[in-house]
């Protein structure tokens, strides 16, 4: 049962342009949302989070959409840089009391010069 | 301020063997969460401890367990390990449970059973 879904794979983007990561969820139970970005050989690292009483988050180059009634949230990166090459986790919070975080497969993102 | 770290970095077990993994918490973080990630997969919530206790558990069996120390540090416990259980395994801290908090991870623990 995959609660949160990336459908992309992969996505390749040349430097200086938009990269959209897209995201979809089946539970309407989540109610906080957030980005992590994944270099090899280290843990994922926080970007960027929405919360669900809100439709768009921005924060510099990140900008995080939500659209709850079509249960899809987005990730824009203006400009992509080559060192934003990275896998992108889409990750789900429901509220249970306690943190539990929900994740995507991931996107791996590259940049080229 | 010193970030998550976990130790060891790669191991390697047996089928059937004991493993214990250990996660040192973000400075000022009382709470910690572990995932299981497997290849190809995103990372997968095994349980959260706060205040030493275990206040959520994901869909992992008890073999799966883990201890929070009064410094906030924890380990992972696998017992009867399978082939299954190869995987990166990463600890999470935060600075509160409840909320919103966003998690900082560590570097994650390669676990591979042969």
């Amino acid at each position: 049962d995959q609660q949160v879904k990336q459908n992309s794979p992969s996505l390749s983007v040349q430097e200086g342009r938009i990269s959209i990561l897209n995201c979809d969820y089946t539970n309407s139970m989540f109610d906080y949302f957030l980005w992590y970005k994944k270099y090899p050989a280290e843990g994922p690292t926080f970007l960027i989070s929405i919360s669900s009483i809100k439709d768009k988050n921005e924060d510099g180059r990140f900008t995080v959409f939500l659209n709850k009634s079509a249960k899809h949230l987005s990730l824009h990166i203006v400009p992509s840089q080559p060192g934003d090459s990275a896998v992108y986790f889409c990750a789900a919070s429901p509220d249970t009391g306690f943190q539990k975080l929900v994740f995507g497969t991931g996107t791996r993102l590259l940049v080229s010069p | 301020e010193t970030g998550v770290t976990q130790s060891p970095t790669h191991l390697i077990k047996t089928r059937g063997q004991q493993v214990t993994l250990r996660c040192s918490s973000q400075s000022g973080h009382n709470t910690v969460s572990w995932y299981q990630q497997a290849l190809g997969q995103g990372p997968q919530f095994i349980f959260q401890y706060y205040r030493e206790e275990e206040n959520g558990r994901g869909n992992f069996p008890p073999r799966f367990s883990g201890l929070q120390f009064p410094n906030y540090s924890s380990e992972l416990n696998v017992n009867a390990l399978e082939l299954d259980d190869s995987a990166l395994y990463l600890c999470a801290s935060s600075p509160r449970t409840g909320g919103y908090y966003e998690q900082y991870f560590g570097p994650g623990t390669r676990l591979t059973v042969t």
